[in-house]
């Protein structure tokens, strides 16, 4: 069974400070990887994924994911946070081989907080 | 127009009465899902289904039963609501490609009093 742990549930960063937002997941294989985005009374947005290749990606917004099999993380970044991505983020796991591919195991999301 | 359109945005009703929650996508996507949001939890899928004839049990699927009228639709039920069934429920479609994304509704805040 596959599980995903995203730490910290409340992120709160300064407008112009580097957002850091961590995903660790639980597999027995490499898991395609998925991080979504929930703003205020919408739908789930894909922000980036990963599912083979370059272990880093480049998502919307500015924002960057780096697969690390080692680590079993696949934590999310960007370099200077914008009032606009006050929102929640969810980290999303599949596995690639049960013909299932799109049947998402997710993390229980990170609420965040962007200051002046 | 959205994708994947689900009605209604905003449900009250009462304890034991059935409910149903619609979805209709313009994806032309074969593959369907209903997730449940609560919060603090994340998402949970419900139930999912693969084509108009292929409908599976998700990791939650007590309470509940589903409907596939057509590719382009997935309908939700609750025979008889609970309170703790109260929640923001959200369709979801993809096609049949393993590496793609799955595309969100806006979801379906139900609240059972």
């Amino acid at each position: 069974a596959q599980s995903v742990t995203q730490l910290g549930s409340h992120v709160s960063v300064s407008e112009g400070a580097l957002v850091l937002l961590r995903c660790n997941y639980s597999s027995s294989v490499p898991p395609y990887l998925f991080w979504y985005v929930q703003y205020p009374n919408q739908g789930l947005q894909l922000l980036l994924k990963y599912t083979t290749g370059a272990t880093l990606v480049k998502g919307i917004n500015g924002f960057e994911a780096e697969f690390k099999k080692s680590e079993t993380s696949f934590h999310l970044t960007k370099p200077s946070a914008h009032m606009s991505d006050a929102a929640e983020y969810f980290c999303a796991v599949s596995d690639p081989f049960t013909g299932g591919g799109n049947k998402l195991t997710f993390g229980t999301g990170t609420q965040l907080k962007v200051e002046l | 127009d959205a994708d994947v359109t689900q009605t209604p945005r905003n449900r009250i009703t009462k304890t034991g009465k059935r409910i149903m929650l619609e979805c209709s996508q313009t994806k032309g996507h074969d593959r369907m899902y209903w997730y449940r949001q609560d919060p603090g939890l994340g998402l949970q899928l419900i139930y999912y289904s693969f084509d108009v004839k292929d409908i599976n049990k998700g990791e939650i699927s007590d309470g509940y039963s589903v409907s596939r009228q057509a590719q382009a639709k997935f309908s939700l039920s609750l025979e008889s609501a609970i309170p703790n069934q109260t929640a923001l429920y959200f369709c979801a479609t993809s096609d049949d490609e393993k590496n793609t994304e799955a595309f969100f509704g806006q979801g379906t805040r139900l609240t059972v009093v």
